[in-house]
């Protein structure tokens, strides 16, 4: 049963501290996707890797967020410093190529709560 | 960018009723998906249709990409179906981008 992966699940931390999370996407799909979803945005791209090569990162705060595919299993999306408004639940998905598009898979999400 | 609207925003149901919920679309979309996401949290695929129709089980979905939106049926709900339905597409121009629509919150009753 192919599933994509996200760790921690839930994340508890201060301002100003880093936080890191985790994303395995199933084997076989080369694009990577990360959304984070508030009560106020609703759900939105933070950024997608395409065969581990950032193809589109303009939602995602560059000052304190970074993203990065180190290898083919894996996926960090990286906040340092974190602050209160970076309270969110994030998505990773990853994605299969059907014709033009690409069917995404999404992850059971990081609950993060930053106080 | 491209926007998406369902409706209703929200739906409460007694159990074995039939539901249909609309998403419309302001543009050309190369991908559309329906997600059923949980009580957990959790966002589960229904269905990838940019067009046409398709069956599984209890839901079906319908696009009629020249008209730009699209249908999900569910029939015979039962309680494990409440949670929130959302409705994405990719637009032709936006790279691979998921747009989300603010979804449908569904509640059954016993």
């Amino acid at each position: 049963d192919a599933r994509v992966t996200q760790t921690p699940r839930h994340k508890v931390t201060e301002m100003g501290q880093e936080v890191t999370m985790r994303c395995q996407p199933i084997l076989g799909h080369n694009t990577v996707f990360w959304y984070r979803q508030t009560m106020m945005q609703g759900l939105e791209l933070l950024a997608y890797f395409r065969n581990r090569a950032p193809l589109d990162d303009s939602g995602m705060p560059k000052d304190r967020f970074s993203a990065e595919m180190p290898d083919a299993t894996l996926a960090t999306l990286k906040i340092q410093p974190s602050e209160p408004r970076d309270s969110a639940v994030y998505f990773c998905a990853s994605g299969l190529r059907v014709t033009r598009a690409y069917e995404q898979y999404f992850g059971p999400g990081t609950r993060l709560t930053v106080t | 960018g491209i926007q998406v609207e369902q409706s209703p925003p929200d739906l409460i149901l007694q159990e074995g009723a039939n539901s249909t919920l609309r998403c419309n679309f302001s543009d050309s979309v190369n991908n559309l998906q329906w997600f059923h996401q949980n009580p957990w949290g959790q966002l589960i695929n229904l269905f990838y249709i940019p067009s046409g129709t398709k069956q599984n089980g209890r839901l079906s979905a319908t696009t009629v990409a020249t008209e730009r939106y699209s249908l999900l049926y569910i029939s015979s709900s039962q309680t494990t179906d409440s949670g929130v339905y959302f409705c994405a597409v990719v637009g032709e121009t936006s790279g691979s981008r998921l747009t989300f629509g603010e979804g449908t919150q569904l509640t059954v009753n016993p």
